[in-house]
């Protein structure tokens, strides 16, 4: 049973444009979630987070959303660039307690186009 | 400052046969996590270490993987008799004693390929 889903196995988004990767989660006990970037041959890495106590956040070109009633969170990229392209995780954790789990969706690719 | 590094980079073994991976973490680093990715699903929590300790393992897929961490530093997470279904990629995860879940650095992963 999976936990982080991400619906979207692929998604292609113009430079410029807005790329939007989606991501639903099962578990009520999840309060902090987490996207990471992967290129080819190399580990995941940090992009933005967010606390279930907010609803948004920021970081530069990157804003993630929270939907916490509909269990969804959504990042997004504006403008897309064709660096960004990559496959992106969603991934999810209970932020209390000494155990730092995450749990991970299956990851969409993005790929922006020139 | 040096990341976390995993060695080989790529492993082909013949099934039955034994292979041994290692991680050598973020210097200071107490949390050590295992994960795996099997091709085209999602990236899957082995186990996790404080220090030296397992602090869960409950990722674990069978008696026939077993995880080390002596001393508190590199850990090693060796599979034994190795099977098809074990190919897949291995990372490994680092961070801080109290370290937000943001710092959590992941090494570049070892490509397993079981034949």
């Amino acid at each position: 049973d999976q936990q982080v889903k991400q619906n979207s196995p692929s998604l292609s988004v113009q430079e410029g444009r807005i790329s939007i990767l989606n991501c639903d989660y099962t578990n009520s006990m999840f309060d902090y979630f987490l996207w990471y970037k992967k290129y080819p041959a190399e580990g995941p890495t940090f992009l933005i987070s967010i606390s279930s106590i907010k609803d948004k956040n920021e970081d530069g070109r990157f804003t993630v959303f929270l939907n916490k009633s509909a269990k969804h969170l959504s990042l997004h990229i504006v403008p897309s660039q064709p660096g960004d392209s990559a496959v992106y995780f969603c991934a999810a954790s209970r932020s209390g307690g000494s155990n730092y789990k995450l749990t991970f969706g299956k990851g969409t690719l993005l790929t922006v186009n020139p | 400052e040096a990341g976390v590094t995993q060695f080989p980079s790529h492993s082909v073994i013949e099934k039955g046969q034994t292979v041994t991976l290692r991680c050598d973490p973020i210097s200071g680093h107490d949390n050590l996590y295992w994960y795996r990715r099997v091709m085209g699903k999602e990236i899957k929590f082995l186990l996790h270490f404080v220090k030296e300790s397992k602090q869960d393992e409950s990722g674990m897929p069978n008696n026939r993987f077993l995880a080390e961490r002596t001393g508190g530093t590199y850990s090693t997470l060796k599979v034994q008799p190795a099977e098809l279904e074990d190919s897949g990629v291995y990372f490994c995860a680092s961070s801080q004693a109290s370290g937000s879940l943001d710092g959590y650095t992941f090494g570049s992963g070892t490509r397993l390929t079981v034949v």
